[in-house]
């Protein structure tokens, strides 16, 4: 198995501009998460989804953030517009029923740099 | 929620046997306790999981005393490569939360 997947692996824009982050679950995997880590904050997470419903995006910092899941296979979150201090490392995680919310398999990561 | 304590960083040295301590005093009947640890530049990997007792695998063992307070994660002759972050957590039903870790650096 490939493992979860992130593209792309880094980005930098400009302050304003539109960000997109994407990401591709484990095959089977039916439960996906989106974390933010930064020195400051460490590994917060941001939203999770649960066979490509939304169930809690309470982490998820304002309205310039939003995440879709359109299928069991790929997840994207946007930041519009972005912000320097949106600059971090943002994961994608999956995990499988059965296995619990607690057995997460991350992905490498894309780590965000705005100016 | 079950809240973790664990010490903020530690330092071994080559070969030595590595215990990290977590306290989660207030940790549920059903709750498990699961250890994570993440690389420099890597997202966090899963290691190991239980619920009493102790259990271990290749990589780690966990030691879980019967009043469930506490836990340690034992990394057995670290080397250089087992310098990480290692998260304890505890719960089971509802979403899990990363605290800051245990900088664990291991010099040669």
């Amino acid at each position: 198995d490939a493992g979860v997947i992130q593209s792309p692996r880094h980005e930098v824009t400009e302050m304003g501009q539109e960000v997109t982050l994407r990401c591709k679950p484990i095959s089977g995997h039916n439960s996906l998460f989106w974390y933010r880590q930064t020195m400051m904050r460490g590994l917060e997470l941001l939203i999770y989804f649960n066979n490509n419903v939304p169930i809690d995006d309470s982490g998820m910092p304002e309205d310039r953030f939003s995440a879709k899941m359109p299928n069991a296979s790929f997840s994207t979150l946007k930041i519009q517009p972005s912000e320097p201090r949106d600059s971090a490392v943002y994961f994608c995680a999956s995990s499988l029923v059965g296995q619990g919310l607690y057995e997460q398999y991350f992905g490498p990561g894309t780590r965000l740099t705005v100016t | 929620l079950a809240k973790t304590t664990q010490p903020i960083s530690m330092d071994s040295y080559e070969g030595q046997e590595v215990n990290i301590t977590c306290s989660h005093n207030n940790i549920a009947t059903n709750d498990y306790i699961t250890w994570y640890q993440q690389f420099p530049s890597q997202g966090p990997r899963f290691i190991i999981q239980g619920y009493k007792t102790k259990v271990t695998n290749e990589v780690a063992s966990l030691f879980i005393p019967a009043d469930r307070k506490s836990s340690t994660l034992s990394l057995p002759r670290v080397s250089l490569s087992d310098t990480a972050v290692y998260y304890c957590l505890g719960g089971g039903s509802y979403i899990p939360t990363f605290g800051r870790g245990t900088s664990l650096i291991v010099h040669p």
